[in-house]
């Protein structure tokens, strides 16, 4: 069966540091990847989605980047925090048409 | 520009009682939607999805009905168990730029609290 990891599961981090959120999923093979997005009082938002290694598009303009140097290996990024990027993040996989299969997410506040 | 919306944020019921949760679209291109359900701390899990080629889907203690013309769907939950307190979103894919992927709109949630 598929899974999900994503590490850590809490972070705070200082305004202006630099951030390496990791997602790794397994039980599938060349699966396309999501990374979402749900800041206090908001729903989920859509951030980034990837179809393959090294293919990577942005749904939103943001101070987040994305990569995907593995095909099981999804990763989101900042050089530099705002107080806005604080937020729950969410990694996900296609699981049949249309449903998305969410790990268990990595709350970021940034202080 | 919100095209899922669910405009209660939370939802108090009695145990064993129905819960009712709504969600509108705007967009009359969604043919798919689905419902989440979270818990605290954790990711959203998949509960049960309507085509828009029907208005009626039922798995279990779970119902979703669709009605196209009005734009609206809802979640029905009978009866409601003190278990099914989380926040259920409401989501619909998004296709625009090519359907290859299940890039999927959500609402802002509701927050259901069965009391015992």
């Amino acid at each position: 069966s598929q899974t999900i990891h994503q590490w850590p599961a809490t972070l705070v981090q200082p305004v202006g540091s630099p951030l390496s959120l990791e997602c790794t999923v397994e039980g599938t093979s060349n699966p396309n990847l999501y990374w979402y997005r749900q800041a206090a009082g908001r729903g989920l938002q859509l951030l980034f989605y990837s179809v393959g290694i090294g293919q990577i598009s942005s749904e939103v303009p943001q101070n987040l980047s994305a990569s995907r140097p593995q095909d099981r290996q999804f990763i989101l990024s900042s050089k530099k925090l705002l107080l806005s990027d604080s937020g729950f993040y969410l990694c996900a996989l296609d699981r049949g048409w249309p449903e998305a299969f969410f790990g268990q997410g990595t709350r970021l506040t940034v202080v | 520009d919100q095209q899922v919306k669910q405009n209660s944020p939370s939802l108090s019921v009695q145990e064993g009682r129905i819960s009712i949760l709504n969600c509108d679209y705007t967009n009359s291109m969604f043919d798919y939607f689905l419902w989440y359900k979270k818990y605290p701390a954790e990711g959203p899990t998949f509960l049960i999805s309507i085509s828009s080629i029907k208005d009626k889907n039922e798995d279990g203690r779970f119902t979703v009905f669709l009605n196209k013309s009005a734009k609206h769907l809802s979640l029905h939950i009978v009866p409601s168990q003190p278990g099914d307190s989380a926040v259920y979103f409401c989501a619909a894919p998004h296709k625009a730029g090519g359907g290859a992927t299940n890039k999927l709109i959500f609402g802002t949630g509701t927050l259901l609290a069965v009391q015992p």
